[in-house]
């Protein structure tokens, strides 16, 4: 059964910093990994989708790599900035359609 | 155009009552997805329509709980007797259903539930 962690499950940054946030899994055997972005009393945002035979996908500011064998993902965040505050998830897509999420990351960013 | 759209954006309910939620997908889209977020918690997988196929209910917490769409449109979550439990944030999503590896998924907003 796959399972998906993230850690840490909160983070406070001053503004500028660069950040790592870690999503992990349990079974290998993946379509695609994404991380969505979710601000209070909205939906989810996409931000990066991996498919399983790629190694890492960049957007602007945001980078994220995949590392299918040790079941890794991390999302970069290059200088942070008080907008990037919102709970970053992950998510496995396992099977054709059926999609595991982790718990989320709270990203606090300090003006 | 018009994203994925839910309603009601927040419900309050007594214990006991039963509820509907509404999820309005983006046209076209033949996928679609009912999720729970309990408060703190990652996103639960409550039940899955593709097309005209059998629904996957396998997430479904309980024979409380329902769901159906018309044809490739408009899908209504159903919860009867509603316990303080089933309180969390309902999240639809819609997909193209394509089944490429590149196939990301729309959500909408969601609808807050509080059972008092």
């Amino acid at each position: 059964k796959q399972e998906v962690t993230q850690i840490p499950a909160a983070l406070s940054v001053p503004e500028g910093e660069n950040l790592v946030l870690n999503c992990s899994f349990t079974d290998s055997a993946i379509y695609n990994l994404q991380w969505f972005r979710q601000d209070p009393g909205k939906g989810l945002t996409s931000l990066l989708l991996i498919q399983s035979s790629q190694r890492e996908q960049t957007s602007g500011r945001l980078n994220a790599s995949l590392d299918k064998s040790s079941g890794r993902s991390t999302l970069y965040i290059a200088a942070s900035q008080p907008g990037d505050s919102a709970t970053y998830l992950c998510a496995v897509r396992s099977g054709t359609y059926k999609y595991i999420f982790g718990t989320g990351t709270r990203l606090k960013v300090l003006a | 155009g018009a994203g994925v759209s839910q309603s009601p954006s927040n419900k309050v309910t007594e214990k006991g009552k039963d509820v509907e939620l509404r999820c309005d997908p983006i046209s076209g889209h033949t996928a679609l997805y009912w999720y729970r977020q309990r408060l703190g918690q990652g996103l639960e997988f409550l039940i899955y329509f593709q097309g005209n196929s059998a629904p996957d209910k396998s997430g479904l917490p309980s024979d409380r709980f329902s769901a159906e769409r018309t044809g490739e449109s408009v899908s209504t979550l159903t919860i009867q007797r509603t316990q303080q439990e089933d309180s969390a944030v309902y999240l639809c999503a819609s997909s193209p259903g394509s089944g490429r590896v590149q196939e990301t998924q729309y959500f909408g907003p969601g609808t807050r539930l509080l059972v008092l």
